[in-house]
C-alpha cells in the first residue's frame, strides 16, 4: 500500500504565480480531502470530494481557489494567483466510506508564497 | 458546527510516565466517531486511536488508550510509558457520519514535550 501520494513536497514561488498542487489517494478509497494547516489557523479543511465529486467547498477561501479530481486516482488544488497569505502546509488525504474510516494523510505540500 | 477543543496548547512528561492530553467537543449527534492524530516533526499524520460513540468501551492501543465520556462530550488521550519519540503536536478530530458532512473537524492541537 503506497499511501497518499503528494507532490510537489516543497514549492517556493512568487505573488501572482499560478500553483498546482497534486495528490494521489489511496487506490479504493472514495472520500478526498484537502486540508491546509497554519499557526494561526490550525487544520482547515478547504474541500472534499466522494465518489470524485465535489460535496463541500465551503471551505475554500475565495475564487483563487479551485480544486478537481478527474478520476478517482488524482486531483489537483490550483491557486491562481497566489499570494503570500497562502503559504501553508496543504494537505491531501483519502478514507474508505465515512464516519468510523480514518483519513489517511499525505505528507503535505509545503507552499512558500514569497 | 461541531467543535473541538483542545485546552492545552503545550504540555511535558517525563520519559516513562504517563501523560493525558484533554479534548472536549460540542455536538448535537449521537452518532459519531472520534479519533487522535499525531504529527512528528517529519509532520506526518498519524493516526494514533479511534472511539466510536456508540460504544462504551474505550479504545486502548498498546501504550495508547482514550477516557471517553459521552455526556460530558470529552475524550482525552493518556500515553503510558511515555518514550522520546512520542514527541509531537497531538490533534483530536471528529467526524460525523452524514451524508454531505463527513469532514474531519480537528482540535487546535496540543505539542507534548518528552524529557529525557
Amino acid at each position: 500500500d503506497a499511501g497518499v501520494i503528494q507532490s510537489p513536497r516543497h514549492e517556493v514561488t512568487e505573488m501572482g504565480q499560478e500553483v498546482t498542487l497534486r495528490c494521489k489517494p489511496i487506490s479504493g478509497h472514495d472520500y478526498l480531502f484537502w486540508y491546509r494547516q497554519t499557526m494561526m489557523r490550525g487544520l482547515e479543511l478547504l474541500i472534499y470530494f466522494n465518489n470524485n465529486v465535489p460535496i463541500d467547498d465551503s471551505g475554500m477561501p475565495e475564487d483563487r481557489f479551485s480544486a478537481k479530481m478527474p478520476n478517482a486516482s488524482f486531483s489537483t488544488l490550483k491557486i491562481q494567483p497566489s499570494e503570500p497569505r497562502d503559504s501553508a502546509v496543504y494537505f491531501c488525504a483519502s478514507s474508505w466510506g465515512f464516519g468510523g474510516s480514518p483519513l489517511h494523510f499525505g505528507n503535505g505540500t509545503r507552499l512558500t508564497v514569497t | 458546527a461541531q467543535t473541538v477543543t483542545q485546552s492545552q496548547p503545550e504540555m511535558s512528561v517525563q520519559e516513562a510516565e504517563t501523560v493525558t492530553l484533554s479534548c472536549t467537543y460540542d455536538t448535537s449527534e449521537s452518532d459519531y466517531y472520534l479519533f487522535w492524530y499525531k504529527q512528528p516533526p517529519s509532520r506526518q499524520m498519524i493516526l494514533v486511536i479511534r472511539q466510536e460513540a456508540y460504544k462504551q468501551q474505550n479504545a486502548t492501543e498498546n501504550r495508547f488508550s482514550v477516557n471517553f465520556q459521552k455526556a460530558a462530550k470529552s475524550f482525552s488521550l493518556k500515553i503510558s510509558d511515555s518514550q522520546l519519540g512520542d514527541a509531537a503536536m497531538y490533534f483530536c478530530a471528529y467526524r460525523h457520519p452524514q451524508g454531505g458532512s463527513e469532514k474531519l473537524v480537528f482540535g487546535k492541537g496540543t505539542k507534548l514535550t518528552v524529557n529525557p
